[in-house]
């Protein structure tokens, strides 16, 4: 049964520390997103990859976020400082190559309280 | 840009009857997949339904059935015999479908169904 799996499911840290948060996305699959869901903004991209590559991170505060992808199997996402305003669920999502179905499908996602 | 507006924030239904959930969207392109997903409380994103702009036939899955109308810009969800299980908030979700384009959903704030036994 192929899914998308997140860790940790749960973090919580004080403003200032650095978080890290992973992917690991459906194998075959060459697209992968960066979600935030928060109650005020609903669900907003925040970047997204395909073949590995940084296509769109207009949506991630530059100064402290970071999106990368060291293989076809990782996807990672870095707050470096945290701040209180981060807190939300983060999910990520995969999706298979263009023409397919066009679905994406979620991971469990990352709830993170920033204190 | 293009927008997704679900204009109903709560919704409820009794056990086994029939809802209706609504969607408009704003787009200039003509090629375009629209979706509804539901989150339970566990959070988990489930796709429910999709539908691709060139086909006409509104898609069916099992009891979710949508009414597409790509002219107006409206995509609704009908859920026929609902059950306990289908309490959720449901996001409708528009993605293009152009080589260039991007492939990002883009989600309405959703609608939170409840259901009454």
């Amino acid at each position: 049964d192929a899914r998308v799996t997140q860790t940790p499911r749960h973090k919580v840290t004080e403003m200032g520390q650095e978080v890290t948060m992973r992917c690991q996305p459906i194998l075959g699959h060459n697209t992968v997103f960066w979600y935030r869901q928060t109650m005020m903004q609903g669900l907003e991209l925040l970047a997204y990859f395909r073949n590995r590559a940084p296509l769109d991170d207009s949506g991630m505060p530059k100064d402290r976020f970071s999106a990368e992808m060291p293989d076809a199997t990782l996807a990672t996402l870095k707050i470096q400082p945290s701040e209180p305003r981060d807190s939300a669920v983060y999910f990520c999502a995969s999706g298979p190559p263009a023409g397919a179905r066009g679905e994406q499908f979620f991971g469990p996602g990352t709830r993170l309280t920033v204190l | 840009a293009q927008t997704v507006t679900q204009s109903q924030p709560e919704m409820s239904v009794q056990e086994a009857e029939t809802v209706t959930l609504s969607c408009t969207y704003d787009t200039s392109e003509s090629d375009y997949y629209l979706f509804w997903y539901k989150q339970p409380p566990s959070r988990q994103m489930i796709l429910v339904i999709r539908q691709e702009a060139y086909k006409q036939q509104n898609a069916t899955e099992n009891r979710f059935s949508v009414n597409f109308q790509k002219a107006a810009k409206s995509f609704s969800l009908k859920i026929s015999d609902s059950q306990l299980g289908d309490a959720a908030m449901y996001f409708c979700a528009y993605r293009e479908n152009s080589g260039a384009g991007s492939y990002q959903l883009t989600f309405g704030k959703g609608t939170k169904l409840s259901v009454i036994p």
